[in-house]
């Protein structure tokens, strides 16, 4: 079974720094996929970046980018020139690629707060 | 990025009673998802949905949940009857293929309390 792990409970880091979340996973599948969300203080769950596991690139969508680290089993999450407005819980999923295999496994959740 | 809506934003009902969860997903996504959160604690895979039918379902759907999409109109998740332990966030999703081609994009979340 599919497992994702999230250690940090919570990080707290001065506005305008780096801040890495990490994030392992476990699968019997050669081929999957690793998103990160957030989810904000209403509840809202944003999409924020996903890495597929053939792709040897490490994905960056502006202030995102990932460190995809596939013999270790983890996909951090690199946020630079952190905003006030970062401050969320970020979760990591994970989907295997079987066929059917279409659910989301979550890990607990990194609460990120961002002081001024 | 792409919007889901869920009606109602906050349900309370009495233990025992009908719910109905609506989601109105993406419009050109075909494949559907509900998932469950527990205050604090991380979403939870129920169920996905495609072309009129349940794909697959985690322990959590239980005997007591169903899933439709009639018409092509919300997609909904009925709880009958419900249970105290039934109170959570429920939250849809939807993308529009399966596998490695798409994303799953999250609603707003239902939050429901069961009494």
């Amino acid at each position: 079974a599919q497992k994702v792990t999230q250690t940090q409970t919570s990080i707290s880091v001065v506005e305008k720094t780096t801040v890495t979340m990490d994030c392992v996973y476990e699968t019997r599948d050669s081929s999957y996929f690793l998103f990160w969300y957030k989810q904000t203080a209403s509840g809202e769950i944003v999409f924020l970046i996903r890495q597929d596991s053939y792709k040897k690139e490490n994905a960056t969508v502006g202030h995102y980018s990932l460190n995809f680290q596939k013999p270790k089993s983890s996909i951090g999450l690199i946020i630079t020139a952190t905003q006030i407005e970062d401050s969320a819980v970020y979760f990591c999923a994970m989907r295997e690629g079987a066929e059917g295999a279409d659910r989301l496994t979550f890990g607990k959740g990194t609460q990120l707060i961002i002081q001024p | 990025g792409p919007k889901v809506l869920q009606i109602p934003s906050h349900q309370i009902i009495d233990m025992g009673q009908m719910v109905t969860l609506n989601c109105d997903p993406v419009s050109n996504h075909l494949y559907f998802y509900w998932y469950k959160q527990i205050l604090g604690q991380q979403m939870e895979f129920l169920v996905n949905f495609y072309n009129g039918k349940v794909m697959e379902k985690s322990k959590l759907f239980k005997d007591q949940f169903s899933v439709e999409r009639p018409d092509g109109s919300y997609f909904t998740l009925k709880i009958q009857p419900t249970a105290l332990e039934d109170s959570a966030v429920y939250f849809c999703a939807s993308s529009s293929h399966r596998g490695n081609q798409d994303t799953q994009y999250f609603g707003p979340g239902t939050r429901l309390l069961v009494l």
